[in-house]
């Protein structure tokens, strides 16, 4: 099973800083989502392959990482940011996510 | 506009059934795989099940595996998740969504549902 380690585990940053989310892996994975979830939402694809934007997501967001280390950048917090971030890895079973980021408003 | 609504949640006692259900549309629901993601009261997220576009593939993760039977109906555009033996530990919202692309077996959730609540209580 591959389980992933999501830090730190709260943000607190201000409108226009740069937010800066870690997942790590215990296996291996090329197969690495992220996901946005606001409180009483569901959650919301944001990218997928590590590096890849899901339809409509802005371009101030970004992934990074392969092997075991995966990043979510967004460059510029907006206010609409502040969330709870989850990493997912979906390419062997069992499916994991990650325990979440939650990135506050400082 | 892409739209997934759960419903048939409720209070069920342990060991009890309930039988979920998620209606979509705004797509051609028979072309695309679907999955049911489930959260505890304040907790993260844990992937549960999957169905491949036609119904022929299924998948389930060990914790469900044996207690719990999803299917569809492609010609309601419905997709279910049977649940039985219910325990404490089950009780989350349910979340159905999308796969990702068409005609795939088996991307990642793309569209998800607002959710459904189970509560499993005596």
């Amino acid at each position: 099973e591959i389980v992933l380690t999501q830090s730190p585990g709260t943000l607190s940053l201000s409108p226009g800083e740069r937010a800066t989310l870690s997942c790590r892996a215990s296996q291996s994975t090329s197969s690495l989502a992220w996901y946005q979830q606001k409180p009483g939402q569901a959650p919301r694809l944001l990218m997928y392959d590590a590096s890849t934007r899901a339809t409509g997501i802005p371009d101030r967001i970004s992934g990074s990482g392969s092997g075991t280390d995966f990043t979510l950048t967004i460059s510029r917090l907006e206010p609409e940011d502040f969330a709870v971030y989850y990493c997912h890895h979906y390419g062997r079973s069992p499916r994991t996510f990650g325990q979440g980021t939650k990135v506050e408003i400082k | 506009e892409v739209l997934l609504v759960e419903s048939g949640g409720g209070l069920v006692q342990p060991g009890g059934s309930l039988r979920l259900s998620c209606a979509a549309s705004g797509f051609t629901f028979s072309s695309y795989a679907m999955h049911w993601v489930r959260q505890a009261p304040g907790k993260g997220l844990e992937y549960v099940s999957a169905i491949s576009s036609k119904g022929g593939n299924t998948y389930y993760e060990n914790s469900v595996k044996g207690r719990f039977t999803i299917s569809r109906d492609n010609s309601k555009n419905t997709l279910y998740l049977q649940m039985g033996s219910l325990r404490p530990e089950d009780m989350a919202v349910y979340y159905c969504a999308r796969d990702k692309d068409p005609m795939k077996w088996l991307l990642l959730p793309d569209i998800w549902g607002q959710g459904t609540m189970v509560t499993v209580s005596s």
